[in-house]
C-alpha cells in the first residue's frame, strides 16, 4: 500500500539549515509528484513546493530563496533542503503524494506521511 | 498569490445537523478547489476533489459545490467521527490552503 514517511532532526538552530527526508513506497517517484506542506503548531497548512514526477520543482515563492526539493528515485526518496531558519519556521513537516489526472484538472494530494515535528530554537 | 478565506473559523454543531462550511477565493479559480479533513494529531485526509468529486471511501453525507470565487463543503447529517478541522485548497495558481474551518459539536 501506498506510505509516506518523513524523517530528519526535531531540533534546529537558528540559521542553520534543515535537512528532511520522505521515503515513500507502494508507488514509484517517477509516476507522481511529492509535495512538502508545513504546519505550526495549531494552525493551518502552507504548501512549500513540490518535485514532479519528471524531476522538476515548483516553490512557494515565500520560500523559493531558501528551499531546495530534490530525490533519489533508486531508494524512493525526496529530500527538503531549506537555509536560513527562524523560529517562525518551527513547524509540523509532511510530505503527501500529489494525484494529477486529466491534463490537470484533477490535481490533490491523496496520500500523506503523518508528519514531523521541528522546533527551531537556540 | 491567490488567498483563500474559510468561514466561520469555528462552527458549533449538535448530531444530525446539516453544517455548512464556507471557503472563498481571493480571484477566479475555476473549480480547482479540494477539501481536506484533519482530525487532531493526523495527518490531512482528502474529502472532495474538483470542487464537488467525492474521494473514494468517503461517507456520501460529504458534499462540494461552488464556481468562481465561492465554495461550499457540506455535511448533511453531523455524525461525531467528524469533528476535526476542515480545510480547502486551490490549485488553479500553485497551492494555496485556507485557514480551516474547527468543527465541534455542540
Amino acid at each position: 500500500q501506498v506510505q509516506l514517511k518523513e524523517s530528519g532532526p526535531g531540533l534546529v538552530q537558528p540559521s542553520e539549515t534543515l535537512s528532511l527526508t520522505c521515503t515513500v513506497s507502494g508507488f514509484s517517484l517517477t509516476s507522481y509528484g511529492v509535495n512538502w506542506v508545513r504546519q505550526p503548531p495549531g494552525k493551518g497548512l502552507e504548501w512549500m513546493g513540490t518535485i514532479w514526477n519528471d524531476g522538476s520543482t515548483d516553490y512557494n515563492s515565500a520560500l523559493k530563496s531558501r528551499l531546495s526539493i530534490s530525490r533519489d528515485t533508486s531508494k524512493s526518496q525526496v529530500f527538503l533542503k531549506m537555509n536560513s531558519l527562524q523560529t517562525e519556521d518551527t513547524a509540523i513537516y509532511l510530505c503527501a503524494r500529489e494525484a494529477y489526472y486529466d491534463d490537470g484538472t484533477y490535481r490533490y494530494f491523496d496520500y500523506w506521511g503523518q508528519g514531523v515535528m521541528v522546533t527551531v530554537s537556540s | 498569490d491567490i488567498q483563500m478565506t474559510q468561514s466561520p473559523s469555528l462552527l458549533s454543531a449538535s448530531v444530525g445537523d446539516r453544517v455548512t462550511l464556507s471557503c472563498k477565493a481571493s480571484q477566479n479559480i475555476y473549480k480547482y478547489l479540494n477539501w481536506y479533513q484533519q482530525k487532531l494529531g493526523e495527518a490531512p485526509k482528502l474529502l472532495i476533489y474538483y470542487t464537488n468529486s467525492l474521494q473514494t471511501g468517503i461517507p456520501s453525507r460529504f458534499s462540494g459545490s461552488g464556481s468562481g470565487t465561492d465554495y461550499t463543503l457540506t455535511i448533511s447529517s453531523l455524525q461525531p467521527e467528524d469533528v476535526a478541522t476542515y480545510f480547502c485548497q486551490q490549485y488553479n495558481s500553485w497551492n494555496t490552503f485556507g485557514a480551516g474551518t474547527k468543527l465541534e459539536l455542540k
